[in-house]
């Protein structure tokens, strides 16, 4: 089955630039989706179609995306941005989603 | 407001199943899809299927493909996600989401708070 992968954590200071990566083949012709989980609550989409940003996202959080892989970047990380990220995508045909396993962001 | 609002916790013994609701308010509910997605305390997010409360039509992860069923009740603008056989391995939160609201397609715009599913003998 199709897979997205993602590194375990990151980890930054506060004022650096995160950077959080996810991978799969299917990434050339579908799109990425980023969503934020702080503890205990439901996730939060904050990047759509690669790199487009929902209203009331802070300018801090874009998108890209080459080839294989989807890049969630964080401007000037803020202590408040600690918290679980996932991407999003479908595989090839278009039917089944499927959500990278997951990057602790730690800002301190 | 636009919101998505689930039944309450569940327990459940091996071998049984579990319904879980998604009520919509705030937008016309046969218009976006709703998604399921549940996770395990600890774990990641895992994408479970999707249906057009619309036409009825559905999706399934393979991994649930002939345990889970997608309902809805449009008169009540309620979905409905019922998974059958459970096993310890099914103990998480579930969640449902709106596709394609306010943004893309795929895009999951208004989540429910989660339901919490215990399976324990």
């Amino acid at each position: 089955s199709y897979e997205l992968t993602q590194p375990p954590s990151v980890s930054v200071s506060p004022g650096q630039t995160a950077r959080i990566t996810c991978s799969g083949d299917a990434l050339p012709k579908k799109y990425a989706y980023w969503y934020q989980q702080k503890s205990g609550q439901a996730p939060v989409l904050v990047i759509y179609e690669d790199s487009k940003r929902p209203s009331g996202i802070p300018e801090r959080f874009s998108g890209s995306s080459s080839g294989t892989m989807a890049t969630l970047t964080i401007s000037g990380a803020q202590v408040e941005d600690e918290a679980d990220y996932y991407c999003y995508s479908t595989d090839s045909s278009g039917n089944h989603g499927v959500f990278g396993g997951g990057t602790k962001l730690t800002v301190l | 407001q636009v919101q998505l609002v689930q039944s309450g916790a569940e327990v459940k013994k091996p071998g049984a199943s579990v319904k879980v609701s998604c009520k919509a308010s705030g937008y016309t509910f046969t218009s976006y899809d709703i998604n399921w997605v549940r996770q395990a305390t600890g774990q990641g997010l895992e994408w479970m299927g999707w249906m057009n409360p619309n036409s009825g039509n559905t999706g399934y992860a393979q991994k649930f493909q002939g345990r889970v069923t997608m309902t809805r009740n449009t008169s009540i603008s309620t979905a409905y996600m019922e998974l059958s056989s459970l096993r310890s391995e099914d103990t998480a939160v579930y969640y449902c989401a709106r596709a394609g609201g306010s943004y893309a397609i795929d895009a999951f715009d208004i989540w429910g708070q989660g339901t919490m599913v215990t399976v324990s003998s």
